[in-house]
């Protein structure tokens, strides 16, 4: 079985600066995908990044980029020049790419990231 | 584009009663739909995948007989939480996809918030 661990409950930083939230996971899949999902106040979850475990090069969204380290089975998420509106719950997610449970979305429980004025 | 609702937002209901909770997607069509479980300040756990004109595949120790789910377009999936009880508040979030893969990304919806009395 899969697992995701997220082992920072609660993060802050201070606006403007970068912080790092840390993921592992635990598979024997050879294929899948990881994801960072963010929750805001208002609940909806937003896909922020995503890489595809195949592909070597980390992937990257504006501010956002994470660190994949496939052996080490550890997938960081990295947001510089934090905004207040980046303040959520910072979800780390795996979906294995093949098999029955494809596309079926394993959670870990979360960050919460408060950014500071 | 990608936008995906539920109705309603929140609900209170007796125990006893039967709730049905509306997931539709405004401007594509889901082939897949999921339904997610968040209790309070914990992840996200996948109770069922649906695919459109198909049974529903249901996760490990969800009922499928309490939690009847039905995906009768590309447009429209409900969960329907049968002779509800206090245990069965939640948050109940569903989400959408153009396919099952993995590389489909899943487009959430707002969540519902089901509170049993």
């Amino acid at each position: 079985a899969q697992t995701v661990t997220q082992s920072q409950p609660e993060m802050s930083v201070q606006e403007a600066e970068t912080v790092t939230l840390s993921c592992t996971y635990d598979t024997s899949e050879s294929n899948y995908y990881l994801f960072w999902y963010k929750q805001p106040p208002s609940r909806q979850m937003i896909l922020v990044i995503r890489q595809e475990a195949y592909k070597q090069q980390n992937a990257t969204e504006n501010r956002f980029s994470v660190n994949f380290q496939k052996a080490a089975k550890s997938f960081s998420l990295k947001i510089s020049d934090s905004q207040l509106g980046d303040t959520a719950m910072y979800f780390c997610a795996f979906a294995p790419a093949i098999g029955g449970s494809q596309g079926n979305l394993i959670f870990g429980k979360g960050t919460k990231l408060s950014v500071k004025p | 584009g990608a936008v995906v609702s539920q109705h309603p937002s929140w609900v209170i209901c007796k125990s006893g009663t039967s709730v049905k909770i509306e997931c539709r997607s405004l401007d594509f069509q889901a082939t897949t739909m999921f339904w997610y479980r968040q209790f309070p300040k914990q992840s996200l756990m996948l109770m069922a995948t649906s695919n459109e004109g198909s049974k529903a595949t249901y996760e490990q120790g969800v009922e499928k007989d309490k939690f009847l789910i039905n995906h009768a377009s590309l447009t429209l999936s409900t969960l329907t939480v049968t002779s509800a009880h206090p245990e069965d508040s939640s948050f109940y979030i569903c989400s959408a996809s153009r396919g099952g893969a993995a590389y489909n990304e899943q487009f959430f919806g707002p969540g519902t918030r089901l509170t049993v009395l």
